[in-house]
């Protein structure tokens, strides 16, 4: 049981170029999460889907796209990557059933640390 | 808009005590607790639903207090492997607790 993946584990682009970020997970979650982490800033929400075939945007959405694939998979895209965009990103899985709130932990990838020249 | 967690750190030795806050602006359907390690991923500690509970795990244990919109993690005796960034995670209810947001963490740092 692999939980949640995402690929790269590192990348470095220069400004203007594209980039994406790929998530799956294995638990069968409705909700799926990215996150960037800055120093000082904690774990700011840049999209979320809470179902298969739905986003929305969280906290920080600027320069970023999502695509949610499938129930599996939750993709981040870098479509002109600024400097302002290097960060480490999560993506994280969440089950969100109804009613039933105590199994609603977060799952997070072991992260992708980029870096934008 | 993120929860304000206090202090942004703090430093103990060996068994003593500490508190973290984290305080909302929205009414949530629940908080959640994190520790991340560094260079890892953060992972789950514990969750709180609206209702005012309070929940303990192993010797780390929090409280919600709905009204106030506000949670507190207790570390109490704590110990070397308790070192780490503490996060709160907040579901508020406006979005349906579809999101979590999280505070920007306080770091700990456990002395021998």
């Amino acid at each position: 049981n692999a939980g949640v993946t995402q690929t790269p584990k590192f990348q470095v682009l220069k400004t203007g170029q594209s980039m994406t970020l790929q998530c799956a997970q294995d638990m069968n979650h409705n909700s799926m999460y990215w996150y960037r982490q800055d120093p000082g800033m904690g774990l700011r929400l840049i999209y979320y889907s809470a179902s298969e075939g739905t986003t929305d945007k969280g906290e920080v959405p600027n320069g970023y796209n999502v695509s949610r694939l499938n129930k599996r998979e939750f993709s981040l895209r870098l479509e002109s990557a600024a400097p302002s965009q290097t960060s480490v990103y999560f993506c994280a899985s969440r089950s969100l059933p109804q009613g039933a709130y105590t199994n609603e932990k977060l799952f997070f990838g072991s992260g992708t640390q980029l870096s934008v020249l | 808009q993120q929860p304000v967690q206090s202090p942004q750190a703090v430093i103990l030795r060996e068994g003593e005590d500490a508190v973290i806050n984290c305080s909302s602006s929205k009414a949530l359907y629940s908080v959640h607790w994190y520790r991340q390690k560094h260079g890892e991923a953060p992972v789950f500690l514990m969750i709180l639903l609206k209702g005012g509970e309070q929940k303990g795990h192993e010797k780390i244990s929090a409280s919600f207090n709905e009204k106030k919109q506000q949670s507190s993690l207790y570390l109490t005796a704590s110990q070397l492997s308790y070192s780490g960034t503490y996060f709160c995670g907040t579901a508020p209810m406006d979005t349906g607790r579809r999101a979590l947001t999280f505070g920007s963490g306080t770091r700990l740092q456990v002395q021998p």
